[in-house]
């Protein structure tokens, strides 16, 4: 099946400074999803980008999309102690019938005070 | 609005026993999905549901069963648990199959 592989898998980080993670796909989709997992919590949604977008900005987020490459981006910028967590993204099949999400294996940000 | 909640949050069973989990959600979403996480792993379909009545298999079906009988709930079945069952359960729910979806807070299921 279809999945999105995350990198780097695990990332260190000081206070401050500007986090970047990415997404890889394999298939045509309609949108990208990221979603965050604090340890031993389920998954909080942070952002939607659709296929026809490039960039969306959300607080300290952005996500960028780049359907020819079929890769995605997500930078936190002057990150935080509280954004330690891991990271997830998320993409659906594109065409009629498609109600499934695949997750990638996750970026597990630390972020050191 | 509690959003989604699941329960149990933690259950020891023993190989060949049986369970059920529930998940309820209160946004009246039509669409609603049970995942398992393992260690280092993303998150893996179970089944799904499009609507009330109806279910679907995801990509890891074998050794669950699920039914959708009120909107609000789906609950998610094992027949007879094995060890390889041990998992954390993530039930989620959304608007429609593109939306984004809500998670609950995850029930740990070990089987010994």
């Amino acid at each position: 099946s279809q999945q999105g592989e995350e990198d780097p898998q695990a990332l260190s980080i000081q206070e401050g400074e500007n986090a970047t993670m990415n997404c890889s796909y394999k298939t045509s989709i309609n949108n990208l999803q990221w979603y965050r997992q604090n340890s031993g919590r389920g998954l909080v949604h942070l952002i939607l980008i659709r296929s026809n977008e490039r960039e969306k900005h959300s607080g300290r987020l952005r996500v960028t999309l780049d359907t020819s490459k079929k890769s995605s981006s997500l930078l936190i910028t002057a990150s935080r102690a509280a954004d330690t967590a891991s990271y997830f993204c998320a993409t659906d099949l594109s065409g009629a019938g498609s109600y499934q999400l695949t997750f990638g294996k996750g970026t597990k940000l630390s972020v050191i005070p | 609005n509690a959003g989604v909640t699941q329960t149990p949050k933690f259950r020891v069973l023993k190989t060949g026993q049986s369970m059920t989990l529930l998940c309820a959600q209160d946004m009246n979403h039509e669409y609603m999905y049970w995942y398992r996480q393992d260690p280092g792993m993303g998150l893996r379909l179970i089944h799904y549901s499009v609507g009330e009545g109806t279910t679907a298999k995801g990509e890891v079906p074998d050794g669950y069963n699920v039914s959708r009988l009120k909107k609000q709930n789906f609950l998610l079945g094992l027949e007879s648990a094995a060890p390889s069952q041990t998992s954390v359960y993530f039930c989620a729910s959304s608007y429609s199959g593109l939306d984004t979806q809500y998670f609950g807070p995850g029930t740990r299921l070990t089987v010994l």
